[in-house]
């Protein structure tokens, strides 16, 4: 059974500070999905990460991919307090009937204080 | 909004009473998903649709739950005989096979249920 694990689960962080989230998974997959979640709200897509080494930045957060490691990660950069949300990575799993179905992360909840 | 929509946004029912939500994806996307979120925890995938087709069940689906895509347009998915368990967010997605951003999925805002 494929597994999608990220630590921390939780990270309470000040403004301008820097920290990586990480997010393993345990069978292979070339498709690594980074969401962003507001309470009570839908997902918002941060990054897709399509291929090993694959390197993307968006403002304050940079996602990278190693796939022979099945690790991904999300750096954030002197973080600011709108940073704060639940962020989950997700593997696409294509399988038989091709499906591309996502499999996500636990979530780690982001708390940016002033 | 040419974004994936869902309806009803929020839906308290009792026990026992059946539900149905429906997604409407985005225009010409012909693959759609649903997942189900409960409090705390990520997306779980609950089942895939390839144009009408339904190419894929997990086994979090129960007899209980039924989903449709009739002329692989816009999805239902009915809940009956609801239970405290139910208590979720559902969550519709799209994305579209071949062409560029094939490999994103595109979330709808959701419906939140609530079994009393």
């Amino acid at each position: 059974e494929l597994k999608v694990e990220q630590n921390p689960l939780f990270l309470s962080m000040q403004e301008g500070k820097n920290y990586t989230i990480y997010c393993n998974y345990s069978t292979t997959s070339d498709r690594l999905y980074w969401y962003r979640q507001d309470p009570g709200k839908s997902l918002e897509s941060l990054f897709v990460l399509l291929s090993n080494g694959a390197v993307k930045q968006e403002g304050r957060l940079m996602a990278s991919l190693d796939t022979k490691a099945r690790l991904s990660t999300l750096h954030i950069t002197a973080a600011v307090h709108d940073l704060s949300a639940t962020y989950f990575c997700a593997v696409a799993v294509y399988g038989s009937s091709n499906t591309g179905k996502l499999i996500f992360g636990q979530g780690t909840t982001l708390q940016v204080k002033p | 909004d040419t974004g994936v929509s869902q309806d009803p946004r929020h839906k308290i029912t009792k026990r026992g009473q059946n539900v149905t939500f429906r997604c409407d994806p985005i225009s010409e996307h012909n693959r759609l998903y649903w997942y189900r979120q409960t409090l705390g925890q990520g997306p779980e995938f609950l089942t895939y649709f390839q144009n009408e087709a339904q190419l894929e069940k997990s086994r979090l689906l129960s007899d209980r739950f039924s989903a449709e895509r009739p002329k692989g347009s816009f999805s239902t998915l009915e809940i009956q005989r609801t239970e405290q368990g139910d208590s979720a967010m559902y969550l519709c997605a799209s994305s579209l096979r071949g062409g560029r951003g094939e490999y994103e999925q595109y979330f709808g805002p959701g419906t939140r249920l609530t079994v009393t």
